[in-house]
C-alpha cells in the first residue's frame, strides 16, 4: 500500500536534547512538508522540500533542521534551540506536477518535552 | 504570512446541515481545499474547488466559493456523529505550499 509514514507516534524529549522525527513516503512524490500543530493554532509550516537535496524554510523554521538526501525521506530534527517544542508534528507529501494535487498526510508525531 | 480565517467551533444536531465558513487572503490562489482531522490523526482531503468555479457538490458535501469576497464554505448535509472532527480550509500559496486556517471543530450531537 502506498502512503506516508511518520514515526514514532509519541516521543518524549528531555530539555536540551535534539530529537529527530522520521517521515517516509512511497508515493513517489517530489514535494514534502513539515507542519507543526498546536491547539487553536492550526497548522504552521516549518520546512518544505520540492526536490531531493533542496529545502526551504517555512514560517516557523527557527530551532528546526531538515535534510532531503532521498526522495522518500524527509526527517525533521527538533534542536535544543527550539524554545517550545511540545506539539503535534505532521508530515505531508505531494506530487509536484501541478497546483492541484492532493497533499497526503502522515498520522503525526506527538512530541513532549519532559 | 497572512491568515486564513475560520470560526473555531460549530455544534449541530444529527441530521441537520452543517456550514463551515472560511475566508482566505491570496486572490491568486488557484485551488482551495477542505481537510478533515479526526482526534490524534493526520489530515484527510475531503474536497477541493478550482478558483474559476462557484460551487462543487460531492455527495453530502457542497463547497461554495465567492471569489470577490474571498469566502469559502463547506456544507455537510444530513450531518452524522461520525462527521465530528476538526475541519481545515487551505489555500495554495507560492511554491505549492498550503496555508491552513486554524480549523473549525464540528461537534455533532445525537
Amino acid at each position: 500500500d502506498g502512503g506516508i509514514t511518520q514515526s514514532p507516534k509519541y516521543l518524549f524529549r528531555k530539555e536540551g536534547q535534539n530529537v529527530t522525527l522520521s517521515c517516509e513516503q512511497n508515493l513517489n512524490h517530489d514535494a514534502m512538508y513539515w507542519y507543526r500543530q498546536d491547539p487553536g493554532q492550526g497548522l504552521r509550516l516549518i520546512y518544505y522540500s520540492q526536490i531531493v537535496n533542496d529545502f526551504q524554510k517555512g514560517d516557523i523554521a527557527e530551532g528546526y533542521s531538515v535534510s532531503r538526501e532521498k526522495k522518500e525521506s524527509f526527517p525533521l530534527t527538533v534542536t535544543s534551540a527550539q524554545k517550545n517544542p511540545t506539539a503535534f508534528y505532521l508530515c505531508a507529501s505531494r506530487s509536484g506536477d501541478s497546483m492541484n494535487t492532493e497533499a497526503f498526510f502522515g498520522q503525526g508525531t506527538r512530541l513532549t518535552v519532559v | 504570512g497572512e491568515d486564513v480565517e475560520q470560526s473555531l467551533f460549530l455544534s449541530v444536531r444529527e441530521g441537520d446541515s452543517s456550514v463551515i465558513n472560511c475566508t482566505y487572503t491570496d486572490s491568486s490562489s488557484t485551488y482551495l481545499y477542505w481537510y478533515k482531522q479526526e482526534p490524534g490523526a493526520g489530515l484527510q482531503l475531503l474536497t477541493y474547488i478550482f478558483s474559476n468555479m462557484d460551487m462543487k457538490q460531492d455527495q453530502r458535501l457542497t463547497v461554495l466559493l465567492n471569489k470577490k469576497d474571498k469566502h469559502l464554505s463547506l456544507r455537510i448535509a444530513d450531518t452524522q456523529t461520525g462527521d465530528s472532527a476538526i475541519y481545515f480550509c487551505a489555500e495554495n500559496r507560492e511554491y505549492s505550499t498550503l496555508t491552513f486556517g486554524k480549523g473549525t471543530m464540528l461537534l455533532v450531537s445525537p
